[in-house]
């Protein structure tokens, strides 16, 4: 049972503007930084945002992350068939020293 | 270039012992904890645990401890997630990741290997 709750899936059409939820407790993404990953099947996940809303280098501004209270939220502006992906968000507890993520979205463009 | 390079697939039977490497290159190996992540067929990432390779440090989730070992050996830049005694549930695709702990005090994977697939049957 995954620490973090996403929402199965989440759909919208090219060029919208998509967001997707990651739902804590105070525990974990109230006192602690949240991070997003894209994963494409078959391959290795990729880190979209770090310490709740920066983005690597390489990564688009079409993506930004937020965060308030327990809850964190992905947002994909401008829409591309080729961010048909799944999205994980993820925490690090540093008092419990250990991490978490999501259970994972699944993002259909249609 | 920072480059993750696991081992590849490995297909054992239930009772068996294991363990598969994560090799680092294009930076300095033992200043980046190395996380490994489980992907079971069909489902979602779970986080396993971390190990520095600086002083071999080691945190797990509490799922996973005692079920399996993590390790490092900075003078070869390689990180081990092994198993003494493979189930059939330990099927998956186990993926290596950098971690880099900002000064924040948090801890995100920003690079990661391409997965290795264990296949446990009998």
């Amino acid at each position: 049972q995954s620490v973090l709750t996403q929402p199965p899936s989440v759909s919208a059409t090219p060029g919208q503007r998509v967001t997707i939820s990651c739902s804590g407790s105070s525990s974990n993404i109230g006192n602690n930084y949240v991070s997003w990953y894209q994963q494409f099947p078959g391959t290795a996940p990729k880190l979209l945002i770090y310490a709740n809303d920066k983005r690597p280098s390489g990564i688009s501004d079409r993506f930004s992350g937020s965060k308030s209270g327990t809850s964190a939220t992905l947002a994909i502006t401008g829409l591309q068939t080729g961010d048909e992906a799944d999205y994980y968000c993820a925490i690090w507890d540093g008092s419990l020293i250990t991490g978490g993520f999501g259970g994972g979205t699944k993002l259909t463009v249609l | 270039e920072v480059q993750l390079v696991q081992s590849g697939a490995d297909v054992r039977k239930p009772g068996e012992s294991l363990r598969i490497t994560c090799q680092g290159s294009g930076y300095t190996f033992t200043t980046y904890w190395i996380g490994w992540v489980r992907q079971m067929p069909g489902k979602g990432l779970e986080w396993m645990g971390i190990v520095y390779p600086g002083d071999s440090d080691t945190r797990y989730n509490p799922s996973f401890e005692g079920q399996v070992t993590i390790s490092a050996d900075k003078s070869i830049a390689t990180a081990y997630l092994q198993w003494s005694s493979l189930k059939a549930s330990d099927s998956a695709i186990y993926f290596c990741a950098r971690g880099d702990s900002g000064a924040r005090g948090d801890l995100y994977f920003d690079s990661w290997g391409q997965g290795t697939l264990v296949t446990v049957s009998s």
